[in-house]
C-alpha cells in the first residue's frame, strides 16, 4: 500500500530539547515537503526537497532543519524547540511530473 | 509569506444543498489543487487543475481553474453529512516557483442533516 508515514504522531516536549520528526514514503517519489498547520493560517511550507541531497526553504523555515540522505526519508529537525513551534506538522510527497501532493497523517507537537 | 484568500471561512448548510467556495490570489499559478481534511487526519487530494479555464469533476465535486490563473472555485452538489470537514485550496507554480505550494486558510463546512 502506497503511504506516507510520520513518527511520532504526538509529542510533548520542553523548550530547548532537540527533537526529530521522521517522514518516510514507499512510493519512490522524488519530491518531499514539510508543512505546519496553525489555526486560521492554513498550511505553510517549511522546507522541501526535490531529490536526495537537494533541499530548499519554504515560507517559514526559521527554527527548522531538514536532511535528505536517501529518497524515502525526509526528517524534520528542531534543534532548540520553542513554544511558538507548537503546531500540527505534515509531511507530503509527489512524484516527478504531476504536481499533486500526498500528505502524511500529521504530527501534533507541543512545546512547553 | 504569500497566502491565498479563501472564502467563505465557514458555512453551515442543509443536507442536499449545493455548496460553493473559492480562492483568489494576487499572483498567477500554474496548478490549482483542492484538498479535504477530516479531523485528526492529513489533507486528501480531491481535484487537480492544470490549465486556465479547465473544469474538472470528481463525483459530486466540480472545480474550475480561473481564466486569469489567479482564482479557482470548488462546488459540491447535493451535500451529504460526510462532506463535513475543512476544504483547502492550494496554488503551485507561477511566481512562487515549481516546488513551492501556497495554501488557502480553509473553508470549514458543516452539514445539517
Amino acid at each position: 500500500e502506497a503511504q506516507v508515514t510520520q513518527n511520532p504522531r504526538y509529542l510533548i516536549t520542553v523548550t530547548g530539547k532537540k527533537l526529530t520528526v521522521t517522514c518516510s514514503q514507499n512510493m519512490n517519489h522524488e519530491y518531499m515537503s514539510w508543512y505546519r498547520q496553525d489555526p486560521g493560517l492554513g498550511l505553510r511550507q517549511i522546507y522541501y526537497s526535490m531529490n536526495v541531497e537537494v533541499t530548499d526553504k519554504g515560507d517559514v523555515p526559521e527554527g527548522y532543519k531538514v536532511s535528505r540522505k536517501e529518497k524515502r526519508n525526509f526528517p524534520l529537525i528542531l534543534e532548540s524547540p520553542s513554544p511558538n513551534q507548537t503546531s500540527l506538522y505534515f509531511c507530503a510527497t509527489r512524484r516527478e511530473g504531476p504536481r499533486e501532493q500526498y500528505f502524511g497523517p500529521g504530527t501534533r507537537l507541543t512545546v512547553t | 509569506g504569500q497566502q491565498l484568500n479563501q472564502s467563505p471561512q465557514s458555512m453551515f448548510i442543509q443536507e442536499g444543498e449545493d455548496v460553493s467556495m473559492n480562492c483568489t490570489s494576487s499572483s498567477i499559478f500554474n496548478t490549482w489543487l483542492w484538498y479535504k481534511q477530516d479531523p485528526g487526519e492529513g489533507p486528501v487530494l480531491l481535484i487537480a487543475l492544470y490549465k486556465a479555464g479547465e473544469l474538472t469533476s470528481n463525483g459530486r465535486l466540480t472545480a474550475q481553474f480561473g481564466i486569469t490563473r489567479k482564482d479557482s472555485f470548488l462546488n459540491i452538489s447535493a451535500s451529504i453529512p460526510s462532506d463535513v470537514g475543512i476544504y483547502f485550496c492550494a496554488g503551485q507554480g507561477g511566481v512562487s516557483g515549481t516546488y513551492k505550494y501556497i495554501f488557502g486558510t480553509g473553508t470549514r463546512l458543516k452539514v445539517l442533516a
